[in-house]
């Protein structure tokens, strides 16, 4: 089955910098890799996501890319405010969209 | 107008109880899961359902039981609760899109706090 490792599983940065978490898939069937972000006590919220057959996706400060070759993508994060700070999921499906396999999540702190 | 709802919100119980878990959504989506969050905020699929029928079945103990009456709905029953129990259960629905259209993505409830004492 699919596994999905994500890195780093916490991460610092002041606020205005970049901050960027890698994650890895086994599966090559896998073909949708979204991104969700979840505040303290709420639920995950999906913020970005990219398709099998796109390499690069940018919506305002974050990007998503994707390397089907190596079987890892990248979310980025730019200029970092306060409320950014959350713990960030990526995720791997096949058929975009059946059988979620969610990364162990990364605690991304920004600091004022 | 919650479009993924799941009740209740906090649950606090005895080892040993029986307790069960609603989750109802209003997206008119195929496909309703539900996801076991610890401590350590891992998310892990425990089961999915398409159109009432069980698609997927993690490794779960079968004290767990899903009951889906129809799509817009899946329930959660627990027997036998143990300590290890104790997680956030979060309820999820999306759109089975196996063609280049659409998105996959997945609307979570607010999750559901089981703490088994």
């Amino acid at each position: 089955g699919e596994n999905v490792e994500q890195h780093p599983s916490t991460l610092s940065v002041q606020e205005g910098d970049s901050a960027v978490i890698k994650c890895t898939y086994s599966d090559s069937a896998s073909n949708y890799f979204p991104w969700y972000k979840q505040e303290l006590g709420k639920r995950p919220q999906l913020i970005i996501d990219i398709r099998s057959n796109v390499g690069e996706k940018k919506d305002q400060r974050i990007a998503v890319t994707l390397n089907k070759t190596a079987k890892h993508f990248s979310l980025h994060i730019t200029e970092t405010q306060p409320e950014d700070s959350a713990v960030y999921f990526c995720a791997a499906s096949r058929d975009y969209g059946q059988n979620f396999v969610f990364g162990p999540g990364t605690r991304l702190s920004v600091l004022p | 107008d919650t479009a993924v709802s799941q009740t209740p919100k906090y649950l606090v119980t005895q080892m040993g109880n029986d307790k069960s878990i609603k989750c109802e959504q209003n997206l008119g989506h195929d496909t309703m899961y539900w996801y076991k969050q610890d401590s350590k905020k891992f998310l892990k699929i425990m089961f999915s359902y398409n159109n009432k029928e069980l698609i997927i079945n993690e490794t779960v103990p079968n004290r767990f039981s899903p009951k889906s009456p129809d799509k817009a709905h899946l329930n959660l029953h627990i027997n036998s609760l143990e300590l290890g129990d104790s997680a956030v259960y979060f309820c999820a629905s999306s759109h089975m899109d196996r063609g280049q259209m659409g998105t996959g993505e997945l609307f979570f409830g607010e999750g559901s706090r089981l703490t088994v004492l």
